[in-house]
């Protein structure tokens, strides 16, 4: 059975900092991984996909990379502002047209 | 283009009565999927369509839960006879080369 794992639960950094949240997986048989962002009340927001042939994707100042054989991935956030406090969730999918299967996030808070 | 939306966005509703939380997909995309976020259990697949067929229902956590798809496009979640443990939001999501959109979610309140 799948499970992913999110550690710390949540995060505090002054802004401007360069942070990486942690991703890991227990079956290294993925299909893909998505990074989503939430918005306290508010669905969730894709903010990368990365298929399991490839090793990383980069959108504006948000790095993701993965390593499958062992079972991480990690997201980088570039300079970081308030307007990126937000949970993080990590989520993979084990096979074509299956379920995603989630960690249980990671709560960023980016002081001013 | 429109997102995934759902409604009611907020639902509140009395132990032991039945609900119905609707999902419209974005247009195109054969495949959607319902979630449950609840607090301190993180996100829990329900089921998954595709086109109007339910290849897996594995989620679905008892049989008050059910849900149908019509035309290849609308989902409806239904749960009878409503517990307090059914308070969550659940999510709807739909998806086109294996990547998921979600929907804002309905949250459902059951006092």
């Amino acid at each position: 059975k799948q499970e992913v794992t999110q550690i710390p639960a949540a995060l505090s950094v002054p802004e401007g900092e360069n942070l990486v949240l942690n991703c890991s997986f227990t079956d290294s048989a993925i299909y893909n991984l998505q990074w989503f962002r939430q918005d306290p009340g508010k669905g969730l927001t894709s903010l990368l996909l990365i298929q399991s042939s490839q090793r990383e994707q980069t959108s504006g100042r948000l790095n993701a990379s993965l390593d499958k054989s062992s079972g991480r991935s990690t997201l980088y956030i570039a300079a970081s502002q308030p307007g990126d406090s937000a949970t993080y969730l990590c989520a993979v999918l084990t096979g074509a047209n299956s379920k995603l299967t989630f960690g249980k996030g990671i709560t960023l808070s980016v002081r001013p | 283009g429109a997102g995934v939306s759902q409604s009611p966005s907020n639902k509140v509703t009395e132990k032991g009565k039945d609900v119905e939380l609707r999902c419209d997909p974005i247009s195109g995309h054969t495949a959607l999927y319902w979630y449950r976020q609840s607090l301190g259990q993180g996100l829990e697949f329900l089921i998954y369509f595709q086109g109007n067929s339910a290849p897996d229902k594995s989620g679905l956590p008892s049989d008050r839960f059910s849900a149908e798809r019509t035309g290849g496009s609308v989902s409806t979640l239904t749960i009878q006879r409503t517990q307090q443990e059914d308070s969550a939001v659940y999510l709807c999501a739909s998806s086109t080369y294996n990547e998921q959109f979600f929907g804002p979610g309905t949250r459902l309140t059951v006092l």
